[in-house]
C-alpha cells in the first residue's frame, strides 16, 4: 500500500537555525498538507499546498515558514529561524484528486527538538 | 471558527472491556467527520470516517462510530476493545466553511487496555 514518508524521523537543531523537512507524498496525491503537534497538544494544520501553490494556511504559518515542491516527488516545509516554540512533531499529509471525498494520509511525522 | 473536543484526556480498560470515546465539533455548516488512531511510535492512521448516508459508520478493527447531528457528535464505541487497541485516538472535522481542505483535530484520548 503506498505510504507518505517523512525524513529526518528526528531533527535536532540550535534556536536560530534553518531547517528542512522532507516529505514524500502518495505519488498520485495532489492535495498536501502539514501540520504539527506540540507535545501533549492537539494536531494543528499549518498549510495546505495545491497545483503548486499555497491554497491555505494557518495563523501559526508566519513568515518564518515556508513550504516547496521542488521538483515531482518532494513536498518540503522550510523554518528559517528556529525558535524554542517550534519544537513539536510535524506531520505531512496527502490527499487524491477529489476534492470532496478522498482523505489525508499521514506521515509518520519528524520531532523536530529546538535547543 | 470550527473546533473539536474530545473529553476524555486518558481512558483506562480492561480487555474485553467496551469503549465509546466521545467528541463533539462546533461548526453549523456541512461536514466530514474521522476518527483517526496513532499506534506507539507509528503515524495516524484513519479508522473510520462519515461523509453522508448511514450515520453510523463501521471502520476497521471492530470500531464504528454514529454522527449524531442535532448533538454535533461523532462518538467512537468498540464492542470489545483488546490489549492491541492501546493507542491515542483523535477525531477530526472537514468543514465547508470559508476553511476548506484541512482538518480540524480535538486533542486526543489516550486508550490504555490492561492485559
Amino acid at each position: 500500500e503506498p505510504e507518505v514518508t517523512q525524513t529526518p524521523s528526528h531533527q535536532v537543531t540550535q534556536m536560530g537555525q534553518e531547517v528542512i523537512l522532507r516529505c514524500v507524498p502518495i505519488s498520485n496525491h495532489l492535495y498536501f498538507y502539514w501540520y504539527r503537534q506540540i507535545l501533549g497538544q492537539k494536531v494543528e494544520f499549518l498549510v495546505s499546498f495545491y497545483n503548486n501553490e499555497i491554497s491555505e494556511k494557518s495563523e501559526i504559518f508566519d513568515d518564518q515558514f515556508s513550504v516547496e515542491r521542488p521538483d515531482g516527488s518532494n513536498f518540503t516545509l522550510k523554518i528559517r529561524s528556529t525558535k524554542l516554540e517550534d519544537s513539536a512533531m510535524y506531520f505531512c499529509a496527502s490527499k487524491g484528486q477529489t476534492w470532496v471525498t478522498d482523505t489525508q494520509y499521514f506521515g509518520p511525522g519528524t520531532r523536530l527538538t529546538v535547543l | 471558527a470550527q473546533s473539536v473536543s474530545q473529553h476524555n484526556h486518558h481512558v483506562i480498560l480492561s480487555e474485553a472491556a467496551s469503549l465509546e470515546l466521545g467528541c463533539n465539533y462546533s461548526y453549523g455548516g456541512t461536514v466530514n467527520l474521522f476518527w483517526y488512531v496513532q499506534y506507539p511510535g507509528q503515524h495516524l492512521q484513519l479508522l473510520l470516517k462519515y461523509f453522508s448516508g448511514d450515520p453510523l459508520v463501521k471502520g476497521i478493527k471492530g470500531f464504528e462510530a454514529e454522527f449524531i447531528k442535532s448533538k454535533f457528535s461523532f462518538n467512537l464505541r468498540k464492542p470489545s476493545v483488546q490489549w492491541s487497541d492501546t493507542a491515542e485516538y483523535f477525531c477530526a472535522v472537514k468543514g465547508y466553511g470559508g476553511s476548506q481542505g484541512n482538518l480540524i483535530f480535538g486533542k486526543g484520548t489516550k486508550l490504555s487496555v490492561k492485559p
